[in-house]
């Protein structure tokens, strides 16, 4: 069972343009983490964020935590092509596994 | 170290075949854990180790499925009679036992190993 929503599913923008992804949950978690995933590869770890309403800037990415620990969201500055990819945030229950999104598929267009 | 490692990468089966996979986690990470992933979807998990301990399994692990961690170090997960609902990337975990609010550095993932089923 999916405890996070992931939205939009689907994402294609121009180089330059900038984007927010949200990630919701009726769940309250431990951390929440975000990973991005390419084709064929295992997922990388991008932040972890564990406090109500932090922000982590990443370069161009900056994500949030909601202040009830339920809810995320990513957004990117200006995306290039090389940010392409699967965007997942997973969500830690207590210190024992981590429940993941349906993810974001992001494309960016030269 | 060279990070999470799974072998093998694909790996092509016909229904009702046995297939195995190994994972060996970063050296010094006590949890390993286990995950499927379809096409289009995030991951799932699947069953996760404390050491050698098997700690926690998911209803999505039915009894052809099986996991060992015998030495508390590298992983093996076995499929018998394989069916094509089987057919997915399964990936391998591993982190630290111990993570503060200070020190989450998350999961480390394998590259995973893709199953077909046909």
């Amino acid at each position: 069972t999916q405890l996070l929503e992931q939205s939009p599913q689907f994402l294609s923008i121009q180089e330059g343009e900038n984007l927010t992804v949200y990630c919701n949950s009726s769940s309250v978690f431990s951390s929440l983490q975000w990973y991005r995933q390419e084709p064929g590869e295992g997922p990388v770890l991008l932040v972890t964020v564990v406090t109500g309403g932090e922000v982590k800037k990443l370069k161009r990415l900056t994500f949030q935590f909601g202040d009830a620990r339920k809810d995320s969201s990513l957004h990117i500055t200006a995306a290039q092509p090389g940010d392409t990819g699967l965007y997942l945030c997973a969500g830690e229950v207590g210190a024992n596994n981590l429940f993941f999104g349906t993810g974001t598929r992001l494309t960016v267009i030269p | 170290d060279t990070g999470v490692s799974q072998n093998p990468r694909h790996k092509i089966t016909k229904r009702g075949q046995n297939v195995t996979f190994r994972c060996d986690p970063i050296s010094e990470h006590n949890r390993l854990y286990w995950y499927r992933q379809t096409l289009g979807q995030g991951p799932e998990f699947l069953t996760y180790f404390q050491n050698e301990a098997q700690l926690e399994k998911s209803r999505l692990l039915s009894d052809r499925f099986s996991a060992e961690r015998p030495k508390g170090s590298f992983s093996t997960l076995e499929i018998q009679r394989t069916e094509q609902g089987d057919s997915a990337m399964y990936l391998c975990a591993s982190s630290p036992y111990y993570q503060t609010v200070r020190t989450n550095y998350g999961y480390t993932f394998g590259s995973g190993t893709r199953l077909t089923v046909v």
